[in-house]
């Protein structure tokens, strides 16, 4: 079957703008799950989803970082007023539930100028 | 969180050897996976392991639990075989937590 599937693959933009980003788990995954990758920070959680659950945000770095997803489904990570140092590496990753093996989507490489 | 340590942090190989990795964590665990980093920067999934051993070809893994340590085996290395090896771990959290990795390269 489909792994997990993100978008934009590559996304440049200027400081201060917006940005989002799309993930799309392995379907009947539950569990639904975002990383960034950084030189600087090897690879940090942001946010983790479990089915109709408040999600843990405890991972996100700033009020600029959310992320929604509809339908126990897709995922929209979105970061406003985008600064120099959110430039990342920003994985997606899904389990059949929450405490099972995390499987990793390919990535977004966010570029702010 | 747990704290997770990788060695060594670098590794040279001529193809064809053998190799150990190794992997600690500071509490005990109820996920452990190890992971391949493609030079596209994919996550390869390589082993789910908590506890026990597996083996996947010329990879096998060992956790023991009650130790606080993973270790997974590379033998009759090849130059596919480069890239950054990680490990993550989860206690009782919902993330995982990783390693800073191990980056191996095979030499012909």
């Amino acid at each position: 079957g489909a792994g997990v599937s993100q978008s934009p693959s590559n996304k440049v933009t200027e400081k201060g703008k917006d940005v989002e980003l799309r993930c799309d788990p392995i379907s009947g995954h539950t569990a639904l799950y975002w990383y960034r990758q950084s030189l600087g920070q090897g690879l940090e959680f942001l946010i983790y989803f479990q089915g109709n659950s408040a999600p843990d945000k405890s991972g996100l770095p700033s009020d600029r970082f959310s992320a929604e997803r509809t339908g126990g489904s897709v995922s929209t990570l979105t970061i406003q007023r985008t600064q120099q140092e959110d430039s990342a590496v920003y994985l997606c990753a899904s389990s059949f539930t929450g405490p099972g093996e995390q499987f990793f989507g390919p990535g977004t490489r966010l570029t702010v100028l | 969180g747990i704290q997770v340590e990788q060695s060594p942090p670098d590794l040279i190989l001529q193809e064809g050897a053998n190799s150990t990795l190794r992997c600690n964590f500071s509490d005990s665990v109820n996920n452990l996976q190890w992971f391949h980093q493609n030079p596209w920067g994919q996550l390869i999934n390589l082993f789910y392991i908590p506890s026990g051993t597996k083996q996947n070809g010329r990879l096998s893994a060992t956790t023991v639990a009650t130790e606080r340590y993973s270790l997974l085996y590379i033998s009759s290395s090849q130059t596919t075989d480069s890239g950054v090896y990680f490990c993550a771990a989860r206690t009782g959290a919902n993330n995982l937590f990783f390693g800073t990795g191990t980056r191996l390269t095979v030499i012909p």
